[in-house]
């Protein structure tokens, strides 16, 4: 069965660096077509499309924060990790990873995990 | 980037009753859009690819339809656990957007 976890800092202060590590199972993060995106959602506001790595480790990124965000992976581990820096308050939210399926040509999100909420304050 | 625009931002109606949210690309996406039901406190959950196929396991009252740059989710009788937020998502270029969704509450 498939499942993602998120992990890392529920605190960070304003200019730090965020690190967030989504733990896979049920998939291998080398199958053709299938990849990990994260996601984020302010308190009460809208999702918001952060970065996506494919499985030929090719990486896109969200046009207002790619000069803010990597995106990598440890297919060994099963993991995918995103990295943020320059926190600031306003990227206080809930940070998703999903499984991107798109073995069929008509790709969609179809796992996610539970979300982790990350709050910016000093 | 392609801007997803839903409407209404928020809805109310009856139980049993039929029930449309819109989204609207700003260009043509062809048939690259998906429908994400979200739940308080829960992960998003999908339910409508490629602007009309159902999602296994998700109830046949969810119906989608559209192309080019404007789609609809019917919910044909509303039930009370349809109480959530609904997202659209384009997926026709690789730098993704959501809509800014659509509550649904029950009178």
């Amino acid at each position: 069965q498939v499942t993602l976890k998120e992990s890392g800092p529920v605190l960070v202060k304003p200019t730090e660096t965020l690190t967030l590590t989504c733990s896979v199972s049920g998939f291998s993060l080398s199958i053709a077509r299938m990849g990990v995106s994260w996601i984020r959602q302010p308190p009460g506001k809208a999702l918001e499309w952060l970065a996506h790595i494919f499985s030929n480790d090719e990486k896109s990124y969200s046009t207002s924060l790619k000069s803010r965000l990597t995106i990598s992976k440890d297919t060994s581990k099963s993991q995918v990790v995103l990295t943020m820096t320059n926190m600031d308050p306003v990227d206080t939210a809930t940070y998703y990873c999903a499984r991107f399926d798109d073995s069929y040509g008509a790709g969609y999100f179809d796992y996610w995990g539970q979300g982790t909420l990350v709050t910016v304050s000093s | 980037d392609i801007q997803m625009t839903q409407s209404p931002s928020s809805l109310s109606a009856s139980v049993g009753d039929r029930v449309t949210i819109t989204c609207r690309a700003s260009q043509s996406i062809s048939s690259n859009l998906n429908w994400y039901q979200q739940k308080p406190g829960k992960a998003p959950k999908l339910l409508i690819y490629a602007a009309s196929s159902l999602q296994s396991g998700v109830p046949s009252r969810f119906s989608g339809s559209g192309s080019g740059t404007d789609f609809t989710l019917t919910i044909s009788s509303l039930q009370p656990e349809d109480i959530a937020t609904y997202y659209c998502q384009q997926i026709y270029s690789t730098l993704w957007t959501f809509g800014q969704g659509t509550k649904v509450e029950v009178k």
